[in-house]
């Protein structure tokens, strides 16, 4: 129940071209859902975020869409660039009382090509 | 601007061996998390600190491990008697308040042999 599944596990995306990366989330107590970028060698970095009050967000060529009913949450990347190469989890948190564990999903690497 | 940072990047040790990995978090955050990611898996919780005590804790963070914020500004990991599952990338992570994202250091990398 405290799982976050992640698909797909890779994808290969022609520059300009939108990624999109599912996640699905089986516990209702989840009240934050993080995306994290990686790159090779460095700390996940916090990509975007969003709480389930809302159905989607957006910051720049990012967008979380939030089904709340379903449990499902994707990030589409508009506009792919070769700098977007990473790997992206997905994650959820219960966001109070400095109890905010991280539980993230298994990740999806993520090539643009030029 | 700010940032969490971690030391050493790489650690190599022997099987059976103390290792402790040192975290400096944001000079202003108050709550402080490890997390670990095996090559190319996952990354998952460890453990949470807050006011000089643990918060909360994963299964994987057995009596093998422990924390501690020795000073004002390090925040540490210990693993007691390496073993060779226990090789991993280690994430040092820090939240000013509880409604706020977590930033994550660069990571330790920790190889057992």
């Amino acid at each position: 129940q405290q799982q976050v599944k992640q698909s797909p596990q890779s994808l290969i995306v022609q520059k300009g071209g939108i990624s999109i990366i599912n996640c699905a989330y089986e516990n209702t107590a989840f009240d934050y859902f993080p995306w994290y970028q990686q790159f090779p060698g460095k700390g996940p970095a916090l990509l975007i975020a969003i709480r389930p009050d809302v159905s989607e967000k957006k910051e720049g060529r990012f967008t979380i869409s939030f089904n709340k009913s379903a449990k499902q949450f994707s990030l589409h990347i508009m506009d792919s660039q070769p700098g977007d190469s990473a790997t992206y989890f997905c994650a959820a948190s219960k966001g109070s009382g400095g109890y905010q564990k991280v539980t993230f999903g298994t990740g999806t690497k993520l090539q643009v090509i030029p | 601007e700010p940032e969490v940072t971690q030391t050493p990047s790489h650690q190599v040790t022997q099987m059976g061996q103390e290792v402790i990995l040192r975290c400096v978090p944001i000079s202003n955050h108050l709550y402080f998390y490890w997390y670990r990611q095996i090559l190319g898996q996952k990354v998952e919780f460890l453990v949470s600190f807050y006011n000089n005590e643990i918060s909360e804790k994963s299964e994987i963070f057995d009596d093998q491990f422990s924390v501690e914020r020795p000073d004002g500004s390090n925040f540490t990991l210990k693993i007691r008697s390496t073993k060779l599952e226990d090789s991993a990338m280690y994430f040092c992570a820090s939240i000013a308040t509880s409604l706020d994202e977590q930033f994550f250091g660069p990571g330790t990398r920790l190889t057992v042999l």
